[in-house]
């Protein structure tokens, strides 16, 4: 069975800092891995997402993420968040093989603050 | 513009009823799903359904009933066995088959908000 975990429910941090959001999964088999972003009482927004190749990902928004294959993790970076980023981000993956059923993390609260 | 409507927005549903929500596309989209959302608890999915005239559940499939008879439309109707139905309603949707064609992430439309009053 896959899992994905958010260890982190809100992530406080001020304008024009960097941010980092953690998403761990597990699988015995590999993954194709996706970030997703979702404002006040809307659908969600696909940011990125890795299916192969190059382990460093760039997506809207200024976001990238990097795949670990060692460490299981797929981390959202942004070098320097705004207030428009404060939204509700979800960690998502999808076997490969398998089918298109996409599993979700707990989701991660990004607040921006002046 | 291609995209997923989900329809009403807020819907508010007595005790002992059965309301439907209402999920169509247009981006030739074969697979469809439903998700439910609660606070802290991410997305689980309810049913999906990779063509037309057939579906499966999910892991949260209690109480609930989909049908696909048209490739654009996949309502999802809340029953009145589903004992706590407040929450917010996803619908997806996304190519279907297998390989990379099939991974380039869900569609998603823009959510009901369903209460029980």
């Amino acid at each position: 069975a896959q899992s994905v975990t958010q260890l982190d429910s809100q992530v406080p941090v001020f304008e024009e800092a960097p941010v980092e959001l953690r998403c761990n999964y597990s699988s015995s088999v590999s993954v194709y891995l996706f970030w997703y972003v979702q404002y006040p009482n809307q659908g969600l927004q696909l940011l990125l997402k890795y299916l192969s190749g190059s382990t460093l990902v760039k997506g809207i928004n200024g976001f990238e993420a990097e795949f670990n294959k060692s460490q299981t993790s797929f981390h959202l970076r942004k070098p320097s968040v705004h207030i428009s980023d404060t939204a509700e981000y979800f960690c998502a993956v999808i076997l490969t093989g398998g089918g298109n059923k996409l599993t979700f993390g707990t989701g991660t609260q990004l607040k921006v603050e002046l | 513009d291609g995209g997923i409507t989900q329809s009403p927005k807020y819907l508010f549903r007595k005790e002992g009823q059965n309301v439907t929500l209402s999920c169509e596309q247009n981006l030739n989209h074969d697979a469809m799903y439903w998700y439910r959302q609660d606070p802290g608890q991410g997305l689980r999915l309810i049913y999906y359904s990779q063509i037309v005239n057939d579906f499966q559940k999910g892991d949260i499939a209690e109480g609930y009933s989909v049908s696909r008879e048209k490739k654009e439309s996949f309502p999802l109707t809340v029953t009145s066995a589903q004992k706590n139905p407040t929450a917010f309603y996803l619908c997806a949707s996304s190519l279907s088959g297998t390989g990379v064609r099939s991974n380039y992430g869900y569609t998603f439309g823009s959510g009901t908000r369903l209460t029980v009053v």
